[in-house]
């Protein structure tokens, strides 16, 4: 079933604005991922923030976790037009012998140069 | 510099035939993944592999199949193409560390079959 569902779906904004995505899951989690996909090809790994963990930071970004809420934030400071992308949450789950990673549909982000 | 490679970029099938996907990761990974991406739908777990010639359901496993022989190498098999397995598909590979926690996946860069 998916797991991480991102909102918005779209985001439209001026390069140089901060662009700020959500992600919301629904179990318990180890860590919870963040991922980028350029149009049509393959995503590539952007962040990792573990289940004890609150903010962390790489970067122009910036993600959050509040486990108690379920749900993480991706914050792209100083956006580029070179972020247009589409970004991706994932999460793997908790429980004992779990080694599936679980994706939400994504948010769209596009930079306006 | 870390490898997952794809056999196919492009592949074009008929109805009814047998597909086979191949990837291959070089990094000596524990668990693979296949997913396939459609518009509106984001990524689905197809089948992942945490071990040789272990294999796991994801969400949508119908119509699919498996192979892992070797730990570099993970197959997908569609056994009869059907026009609704058009689709990007995706292959991943990830490290396993203790208390199996993952670390981040590694994509291929995609695979779009159309079944016509």
């Amino acid at each position: 079933s998916q797991q991480g569902e991102e909102d918005p779906q779209a985001l439209s904004i001026q390069e140089g604005e901060n662009a700020t995505m959500n992600c919301s899951y629904k179990t318990s989690i180890n860590n919870l991922q963040w991922y980028r996909q350029n149009s049509g090809r393959g995503l590539v790994h952007l962040i990792l923030i573990r289940s004890n963990e609150r903010e962390k930071h790489s970067g122009r970004l910036r993600v959050t976790l509040d486990t108690s809420k379920k749900s993480s934030s991706l914050l792209i400071t100083a956006s580029r037009a070179a972020d247009t992308a589409s970004y991706f949450c994932a999460t793997k789950d908790s429980g004992a012998g779990s080694y599936q990673l679980t994706f939400g549909k994504g948010t769209k982000l596009s930079v306006i140069p | 510099d870390v490898k997952v490679t794809q056999s196919s970029r492009y592949l074009v099938k008929r109805t009814g035939e047998k597909v086979f996907l191949e990837c291959v990761q070089d990094m000596d990974h524990e668990n693979m993944f296949w997913y396939r991406q459609d518009p509106g739908l984001g990524l689905r777990l197809i089948y992942f592999s945490y071990d040789v010639k272990m294999k796991e359901k994801g969400d949508i496993p119908e119509g699919y199949s498996v192979s892992r022989e070797k730990k570099e190498r993970f197959s997908l098999i569609l056994e009869s193409a059907s026009t609704n397995q058009t689709s990007m598909y995706l292959c991943a590979s990830s490290l396993i560390l203790q208390g199996a926690l993952n670390t981040e996946a590694f994509f291929g860069q995609g695979t779009r079959l159309t079944v016509v």
